[in-house]
């Protein structure tokens, strides 16, 4: 079946301009992840839904970064006022059921962001 | 909260050599434990996982990894490496207790020359 697939691929923006980046999860999948990488860093989380729904926005790095989910399906991240050091790949994940033991989480190609 | 440290960020290898990449976690309680890898432009795709039972767990394309507890360890091997393993590595953990995140290790980028 299909993966979970993310879009745009790539998005080139200039600094202080908003982006969305868009998710869509596998179907059936009720958990959705966001999560950032850095040049030459691990993955940071940024936000967990379970549903529509947000328990967990823990990661997310300022009041700049938002998410939403609709439909227990597509999710979108926005970033408003884009800085530099915004510039990362957005990865999206997805899993059948929230942070259940050993269930493995699905990820998506990634959005690569550049911001000049 | 939970962190993972992989030793190495970057390994080069001839083809047939073995393979040991390292990763320690810091957390107190149970985990499950995660190797993840990303080839060459494609997606993170699980390699193998452990969550109970046998420490030492068997993943795809040949590797396998060893859960040593009182070391606090998880390292992935693979006896001979072949130039398709060129890929970068991700260990994860996540604490076995209801709801938890994953949490990465920065990764170790594995070159095989042919």
């Amino acid at each position: 079946g299909a993966g979970v697939s993310q879009s745009p691929s790539n998005k080139v923006t200039e600094k202080g301009k908003d982006v969305e980046l868009r998710c869509d999860p596998i179907s059936g999948h009720t958990a959705l992840y966001w999560y950032r990488q850095r040049l030459g860093q691990g993955l940071e989380f940024l936000i967990y839904f379970q549903g529509n729904s947000a328990p967990d926005k823990s990661g997310l790095p300022s009041d700049r970064f938002s998410a939403e989910r609709t439909g227990e399906s597509v999710s979108t991240l926005t970033i408003q006022r884009t800085q530099q050091e915004d510039s990362a790949v957005y990865l999206c994940a997805s899993s059948v059921t929230p942070g259940a033991t050993a269930l493995e989480q699905y990820f998506g190609p990634g959005t690569r962001l550049t911001v000049t | 909260a939970q962190s993972v440290s992989q030793h190495n960020h970057h390994v080069i290898l001839s083809e047939a050599a073995s393979l040991e990449l390292g990763c320690n976690y810091s957390y107190g309680g149970t985990v499950n434990l995660f190797w993840y890898v990303q080839y060459p432009g494609q997606h993170l795709q699980l390699l193998l996982k452990y969550f109970s039972g046998d420490p030492l767990v068997k993943g795809i394309k040949g590797f396998e990894a060893e859960f040593i507890k009182s070391k606090f360890s998880f390292n992935l091997r693979k006896p001979s490496v072949q130039w398709s393993d060129t890929a970068e590595y991700f260990c994860a953990v996540k604490p076995n207790s209801g709801y938890s995140t994953l949490t990465f290790g920065k990764g170790t980028m594995l070159l095989v020359s042919p």
